[in-house]
């Protein structure tokens, strides 16, 4: 399996444009997670889905943030409009839970510089 | 908010040397992990322990857990100059949402 992919792996963008972020989980994956990293604030997380469906969304910094998973190989991290704050080391992680909170297996993460 | 807190920030140590981090939690857990991250990398699992469980082994890791104290340590044994990395401790205070601590910069001189 080639684990969790990310992209893009880099993204500068200028503020109050859109940036999508694109995360595909590990196959039969049933929990997908989205982190933040920072230095300040260390890693945070955003959101997750169970079955494609969000399960808990109150690590949303602001309604500029919004995220799906259509189906289950595929979700987005939208950031609309984007700001200078929101520079950050944004991560997706995908886990098969098995009656416990197993091991996430996460991807390589996509930095991103809000100009 | 952070669940767990990880004790030591950074440590430095030559290679060969153990190297010992501490975390501690704030709320009663049914599991807790350790993650390790290279520079520029995603987090990698490195082992998970139940809290049924007082200790565990994997290689040369060696991770322990006190729920009477909220508290568990990473001991990496006869390190490398490839051990070197952030670690992380993460729990499951709340629910499926695993929440990571603020890590240990470790860092192997050769």
């Amino acid at each position: 399996d080639a684990g969790v992919i990310q992209s893009p792996r880099h993204e500068v963008t200028e503020m109050g444009q859109e940036v999508t972020l694109r995360c595909k989980p590990i196959s039969g994956h049933d929990y997908l997670f989205w982190y933040r990293q920072t230095m300040m604030r260390g890693l945070e997380l955003l959101i997750y889905f169970n079955n494609n469906v969000p399960i808990d969304d109150s690590g949303m910094p602001e309604d500029r943030f919004s995220a799906k998973m259509p189906n289950a190989s595929f979700s987005t991290l939208k950031i609309q409009p984007s700001e200078p704050r929101d520079s950050a080391v944004y991560f997706c992680a995908s886990s098969i839970n098995r009656g416990g909170n197993e091991k996430l297996f996460f991807g390589s993460g996509t930095q991103l510089s809000v100009l | 908010s952070q669940q767990g807190e990880e004790d030591p920030q950074a440590l430095s140590i030559q290679e060969g040397e153990n190297a010992t981090m501490n975390c501690s939690y704030k709320t009663s857990i049914n599991n807790l992990q350790w993650y390790r991250q290279n520079s520029g990398r995603g987090l990698v699992h490195l082992i998970l322990i139940r809290s049924n469980e007082r200790e565990k082994h994997s290689g040369r890791l060696r991770v322990t857990l006190d729920t009477s104290k909220k508290s568990s340590s990473l001991l990496i044994t006869a390190s490398r100059a490839a051990d070197t990395a952030s670690y992380f401790c993460a729990t499951d205070g709340n629910g499926n949402k695993l929440v990571f601590g603020a890590g240990t910069i470790l860092r192997v001189k050769s």
